[in-house]
């Protein structure tokens, strides 16, 4: 068991609206990245966020941000959503120093109509 | 820049024959590599990685994957297939100094037929 959690599991929004979605990383992992996975596709790297700060992004547009709280837990915002936002999104937790992420999260389903 | 280069987006094997899934890279530092395994509307699990030392790596539920620096590549091998080993697999790759940013292959869809 993997220990990192995603909630909602599914979500559906409409066009322009915001969307605020939940994980809780696994214990003793302070660094937590966000991955966004079109159907079909590999996932993408969102951001990666260690002890509070923003560590990395990838090539998503400011729409997309982020927190991490104290006990290492995240949020993904995203604002204005747009139809191509629909996808399934994967947060992942790590060591600082393992290279990559070892467990993810099963995700939340986002729909945009 | 660096990628990830999936050979074939789906593989189909018979129970208990080799399964082979290939995976190429480019990178202009020593890269960690990663296999993941994606079934139907779940998460990623790891399977194994490479980031230093021995280049034969094993990972869980029999799978082992070799890094050869000189063909850039990371293929994934398991001797014998499961029924149970059907999914998406994912190749991955990491630059140790970029904190840990993933960039992932397209995917091979594995097929196991009885």
């Amino acid at each position: 068991e993997t220990g990192v959690t995603q909630s909602p599991t599914h979500l559906i929004k409409t066009r322009g609206q915001q969307v605020t979605l939940r994980c809780s990383s696994q214990s003793g992992h302070n660094t937590v990245s966000w991955y966004q996975q079109a159907l079909g596709q590999g996932p993408q790297f969102i951001f990666q966020y260690y002890r509070e700060e923003e560590n990395g992004r990838g090539n998503f547009p400011p729409r997309f941000s982020g927190l991490q709280f104290p006990n290492y837990s995240s949020e993904l915002n995203v604002n204005a959503l747009e139809l191509d936002d629909s996808a399934l999104y994967l947060c992942a937790s790590s060591s600082r120093t393992s290279g990559g992420p070892e467990y993810f999260g099963p995700g939340t389903r986002l729909l945009v109509l | 820049a660096q990628s990830v280069t999936q050979l074939g987006s789906h593989v189909s094997v018979s129970e208990g024959a080799l399964v082979l899934l290939r995976c190429n890279y480019s990178s202009s530092v020593p890269p960690y590599l990663f296999w993941y395994v994606q079934y139907p509307n779940q998460g990623l699990q790891l399977l194994l990685k490479y980031t230093t030392g021995a280049t034969l790596v094993k990972g869980i539920n029999g799978f082992e994957a070799e890094f050869k620096k000189s063909e850039t590549s990371f293929h994934l091998t398991k001797p014998s297939a499961h029924m149970s080993d059907a999914a998406e697999y994912f190749c991955a790759v990491s630059l140790y100094n970029q904190g840990g940013k993933l960039i992932f292959g397209q995917g091979t869809e594995l097929s196991v037929k009885p």
